[in-house]
């Protein structure tokens, strides 16, 4: 069993729907998450930390449950400049600077 | 600001060939790391360094080798260069304990053939 796991997609919606992403993650120890984008081509980049209560950036909606071991995107009001491959993240405890990354999950907003 | 610096953007090696993947901050972090991307596989981590004189092992070290001299420099070296060692590369470093944000170089998409 691959320690992240994402639904590879592709996720083809409409501009304006909103999207959910999921994440599991299969040891209980870690400690930090976090979703990456990366366009096409291009480097990974931090979108949001996710953290235990949930946190909202803008349109963007993280949620961790502990229990379940599993990690969630919420995307709102989708816009085509969010087409891209959503990688779900997590950091061991004591193991610093080995992220571990999902293979990602790509979203293609279209007209 | 130039963030992490990656050197070079492409490369093609012919089995066996040696070559050294330059990466550069400029933004005094401790931690810094080399990773590997291929299809379907996510991201592999093959190498870190949690500060200048200490390297260790990632998920994936064969065939690949690091040092960490400086603070800002963590060169990655192939011994000697095998097809299944196209892919695409990219360096990260982080502040503090590593627990926060990774900033990544572009990448070196290398292909042995």
């Amino acid at each position: 069993r691959k320690e992240v796991e994402q639904d590879p997609g592709p996720f083809n919606v409409p501009e304006g729907a909103t999207v959910a992403f999921n994440c599991t993650y299969s040891n209980s120890a870690s400690q930090s998450f976090f979703w990456y984008r990366q366009d096409c081509r291009k480097e990974p980049k931090l979108l949001m930390s996710v953290y235990s209560s949930g946190n909202e950036d803008g349109r963007f909606t993280a949620q961790l449950n502990r229990a379940s071991q599993y990690i969630s995107l919420l995307i709102r009001d989708s816009k085509l400049s969010d087409s891209a491959t959503y990688l779900c993240v997590v950091n061991q405890a004591g193991t610093a600077s080995k992220l571990t990354f999902g293979t990602g999950t790509r979203l293609q907003v279209t007209l | 600001n130039a963030g992490v610096t990656q050197t070079p953007k492409f490369q093609v090696l012919k089995t066996g060939q040696s070559m050294t993947l330059q990466c550069a901050q400029d933004m005094n972090h401790e931690y810094m790391s080399w990773y590997r991307q291929d299809p379907g596989m996510g991201l592999r981590l093959i190498h870190y360094s949690v500060g200048a004189g200490i390297t260790d092992q990632g998920e994936v070290p064969n065939g690949y080798n690091v040092s960490r001299s400086t603070t800002e420099d963590f060169p990655l070296r192939l011994l000697s260069a095998a097809p299944s060692q196209t892919s695409v590369y990219f360096c990260a470093s982080s502040y503090g304990q590593g627990f926060g944000e990774a900033f990544f170089g572009q990448g070196t998409r290398l292909t042995v053939v």
